[in-house]
């Protein structure tokens, strides 16, 4: 149990496009879902936090209007980045949660930004 | 400060041995302590979770925790090559947020 799917798990696009990445758990309801940004060699950092029904809450620094986030059922919640530009290319991961602050993450989605 | 500290390492180790891995936070009402390992471009795998202090055990796996001293560790014993990794702490922030440590990179030598 606990499997968390991303889609798609690889982008290539124009700079000024928006990319939109699924997160999806596929055997549980999660409470909560988390997105995630991971430069090469750093740690994860949280971008926002998504509950299903009412609007994300975004981290310090995370532009709101630049990494939209939409949750529209209690398996799936949306980020879509808007106008990406090179400086947004990193690996995007969603977690789920579903009890006691465990959360499951996503395979990840790799974004190249030309 | 930052809120999770680990040692990058990395941590080199001989198959068989045991691996430990550190893991300091600031927040002293955390409650809850998560260790994930991630392969080189994946994403991380919770594989312990420790919420009361003292020893939990999983396989090969044994999570140690020190509220007082605000400390988590991991052991690996019995390290294999497939155990190369990096190991991430996670403490919990405040509800369902989780504060990531840098990571250790471990590799185990055949």
């Amino acid at each position: 149990g606990a499997v968390v799917s991303q889609h798609p798990s690889w982008v290539i696009c124009k700079s000024g496009t928006s990319v939109k990445i699924e997160c999806r758990s596929l055997d549980f309801q999660a409470t909560t879902m988390f997105w995630y940004r991971q430069f090469p060699k750093q740690s994860l950092m949280l971008m926002a936090t998504s509950n299903e029904g009412s609007k994300a809450t975004y981290e310090q620094g995370v532009e709101k209007d630049k990494f939209l986030i939409n949750h529209a059922s209690l398996t799936l919640s949306t980020l879509t980045v808007t106008s990406a530009h090179p400086e947004d290319s990193s690996f995007y991961i969603c977690s789920a949660s579903r009890a006691r602050n465990e959360q499951f993450f996503g395979p990840g989605t790799r974004l190249t930004v030309l | 400060q930052k809120e999770v500290e680990q040692n990058s390492g990395p941590l080199s180790v001989p198959e068989g041995a045991i691996a430990s891995l550190n893991c300091t936070y600031s927040d002293r009402g955390s409650q809850s302590f998560f260790w994930y390992r991630q392969y080189s471009g994946k994403s991380p795998e919770l594989i312990m979770f420790i919420y009361s202090n003292g020893d939990k055990e999983d396989g090969r796996f044994t999570a140690q925790l020190n509220k007082a001293s605000q400390y988590v560790s991991l052991l690996i014993r019995d390290s294999q090559p497939s155990d190369s990794a990096t190991y991430l702490c996670a403490v919990n922030r405040d509800d369902y947020k989780l504060s990531f440590g840098a990571g250790t990179t471990v590799t185990v030598r055949a």
